[in-house]
């Protein structure tokens, strides 16, 4: 029953590299997303997915990509990294159903030097 | 736009007291629900409790409860007989009917004091 899935755990890159943060779950939910957590600002919303082949932009998209082939993943690309996308990265997902709550990835720890 | 506003970055409690979290939002809708999200040293979010706007009764599971105001747009967490494991962040959330976007407060550092 492993629910959420996200890798790697933590990341170190340099400014400028890319990178894919992956998110995979196996409750075949319909609705997946990405956030950001900052100190002292909560999560935050980046991209955001109702189903395969169809995605929207959160509350701070900037400098990231997504896409949703199938209905278990929903990686997170970062296409040039910057040391302002410091920050851990939650992966979401839920049935979409307005009674049912988000399940959360394990959060990936990102430093950008 | 919601907005959800923690105003306690960081509360105390000894062990086995009562602590109440703060949590007020600003919405023109209806029709949402409303979380208490508690994130451990392991970096989980894991849902401690729900409130939908339209039920009158306030939510309760096992030593957690919340007041929930709707005419005030105030949810806030009362947590009984404190243990050393509720020691976490605690954010409260928001989502309208028809929208699975999550809108997060800042959060509330629990400090349980032995």
């Amino acid at each position: 029953n492993a629910g959420v899935t996200q890798t790697p755990k933590f990341q170190v890159l340099k400014t400028g590299q890319s990178m894919t943060l992956q998110c995979a779950q196996d409750m075949n939910h319909e609705y997946m997303s990405w956030y950001r957590q900052d100190p002292g600002m909560g999560l935050r919303l980046i991209h955001y997915s109702v189903g395969a082949g169809i995605t929207d932009q959160g509350e701070v998209p900037n400098g990231y990509n997504v896409s949703r082939s199938t209905t278990e993943d929903f990686p997170l690309r970062l296409l040039s990294a910057a040391p302002s996308q410091t920050s851990v990265y939650f992966c979401a997902s839920s049935t979409g159903q307005y009674n049912q709550p988000q399940h959360f990835g394990d959060g990936t720890r990102l430093s950008i030097l | 736009a919601q907005t959800v506003t923690q105003s306690q970055p960081e509360m105390s409690v000894q062990e086995a007291e009562t602590v109440t979290l703060s949590c007020t939002y600003d919405t023109s809708e209806s029709d949402y629900y409303l979380f208490w999200y508690k994130q451990p040293p392991s970096r989980q979010m894991i849902l401690v409790i729900r409130q939908e706007a339209y039920k009158q009764q306030n939510a309760t599971e096992n030593r957690f409860s919340v007041n929930f105001q709707k005419a005030a747009k105030s949810f806030s967490l009362k947590i009984s007989d404190s243990q050393l494991g509720d020691a976490a962040m605690y954010f409260c959330a928001y989502r309208s009917r028809g929208n699975e976007k999550l809108t997060f407060g800042t959060g509330t550092r629990l400090t349980i004091i032995p």
